[in-house]
């Protein structure tokens, strides 16, 4: 099975501008979790979705959003893009509750 | 709240000695418990889960419910262990969102 795919791998940005990342699963998993990942802050959870629906959400402003497509194909967006938003972004995907996740590669995203 | 404390940022041992990486967590019910492994240039991956009490690249985790507790543990360290260990709590009230702690970079050194 092809594992997490996440598209693009990197993207320069502006401040004030907005930015979609994608991410596919894993074939069958219908749960897929974005996670904001950086130096100072480590690994922070932003949003988790099951079949097409938000469960969850983390503590970040709503300029970040996202979505789930009924393929489980997950898209996240970033409006009015502010330098701290620099990140790696990672996307996981897995089959049920409580099974482990699978991480893509991420989306590398830096504001000039 | 949910929080997860690994209070080592980072560790250095010899290859052949042994290696304790701490984790400490503060969770509301009972959640299934992960050791993630991050290798230099590869992507985040499970190394092991608590339920399964498997031991994966010799390394083992025990769950300390009174201490709270997961230390991921292995007897005699190689240099290919050299990565970032991350331990992370999952699936409170139903959700898969996993509270990451900042993370151990261990190295070992040969």
């Amino acid at each position: 099975k092809a594992g997490v795919t996440q598209t693009p791998r990197y993207l320069i940005k502006t401040r004030g501008q907005q930015v979609t990342l994608s991410c596919s699963p894993i074939s069958g998993h219908r749960s897929v979790s974005w996670y904001q990942q950086t130096p100072g802050q480590g690994l922070q959870f932003l949003f988790e979705y099951f079949s097409e629906t938000q469960r969850n959400k983390g503590n970040f402003p709503g300029r970040f959003s996202g979505r789930q497509f009924s393929n489980s194909r997950s898209e996240m967006n970033v409006s009015t893009l502010e330098l701290g938003d620099s990140a790696l972004y990672l996307c996981a995907s897995s089959s049920e509750i409580n099974q482990p996740q699978h991480f893509g590669d991420g989306t590398r995203l830096s504001i000039l | 709240a949910q929080r997860v404390t690994q209070p080592e940022k980072l560790l250095s041992v010899f290859k052949g000695a042994p290696v304790e990486l701490k984790c400490n967590y503060s969770y509301s019910g009972s959640p299934e418990l992960f050791w993630y492994v991050q290798y230099s240039r590869q992507r985040l991956q499970l190394l092991l889960r608590h339920i399964s009490r498997e031991s994966i690249k010799g390394f083992t985790a025990d769950l300390n419910k009174g201490e709270t507790s997961f230390h991921l543990k292995k007897p005699f360290a190689q240099e290919e262990d050299s990565a970032m260990y991350y331990c992370a709590p999952s699936g409170q009230g139903g959700s898969e969102k996993l509270v990451f702690g900042k993370g151990t970079k261990l190295t070992v050194n040969p």
